[in-house]
């Protein structure tokens, strides 16, 4: 069975240093990675996602993630954190195209001036 | 952009009442789902759809839970009689169903009373 680790249910950094959220992920299959984001009182937007190719995944507003196969893990960073990055990600994972997505319970990540 | 959207936004019910969650996905899409999300928690998959028909289901979506696309466009999820336990953030989301990219909507937040 599949399942998705978040390390951290809360990361606070400072406006201008680097984000790093952890995701470890568990698959019998080759996996397809995604990171969501959710700002208060909205939906969950796709940041960036991993199928195939390319380990190195970028994303919107200039998130990017490295599927390590090795290592089981997808984490997700940014080199300067901006105060409006502030939200709850959410990393996910499934085996393949149509199929339910499995969330990790999500890192709240606070930016302070 | 296309988008999905959800109506209601919020959905006060009493508990044992039924209640129908609207969804309208992004109109080539193919795959359609519903997620929860418990207060606090993380997004659990819930459903989802294809071909007129549900191809895959969790745990959680019992007897008390169905799903329809009644016409062209909506997509629905219908609760028969609602449990307390039944408050939750409800998302629906689509999708072409190559890569698994899915797009989700804005959610319905239902309250059982």
């Amino acid at each position: 069975a599949q399942s998705v680790t978040q390390l951290g249910s809360h990361v606070s950094v400072s406006e201008g240093a680097l984000v790093l959220l952890r995701c470890n992920y568990s698959s019998s299959v080759p996996p397809y990675l995604f990171w969501y984001v959710q700002y208060p009182n909205q939906g969950l937007q796709l940041l960036l996602k991993y199928t195939t190719g390319a380990t190195l995944v970028k994303g919107i507003n200039g998130f990017e993630a490295e599927f390590k196969k090795s290592e089981t893990s997808f984490h997700l960073t940014k080199p300067s954190a901006h105060m409006s990055d502030a939200a709850e990600y959410f990393c996910a994972v499934s085996e393949k195209a149509g199929t339910a997505l499995i969330f990790g319970k999500g890192t709240t990540l606070s930016v302070s001036s | 952009e296309p988008e999905v959207t959800q109506t209601p936004s919020h959905q006060v019910t009493q508990m044992g009442q039924e209640v129908i969650l609207r969804c309208v996905p992004i109109s080539n899409h193919l795959y359609f789902y519903w997620y929860r999300q418990i207060l606090g928690q993380k997004v659990e998959f819930l459903v989802s759809f294809y071909n007129n028909e549900i191809s895959e289901k969790s745990e959680i979506f019992d007897d008390q839970f169905s799903v329809e696309r009644p016409d062209g466009s909506n997509f629905t999820l219908k609760i028969r009689s609602t449990k307390l336990e039944d408050s939750a953030m409800y998302f629906c989301a689509s999708g072409q169903g190559d890569r698994n990219e899915q797009f989700f909507g804005p959610g319905t937040r239902l309250t059982v009373l």
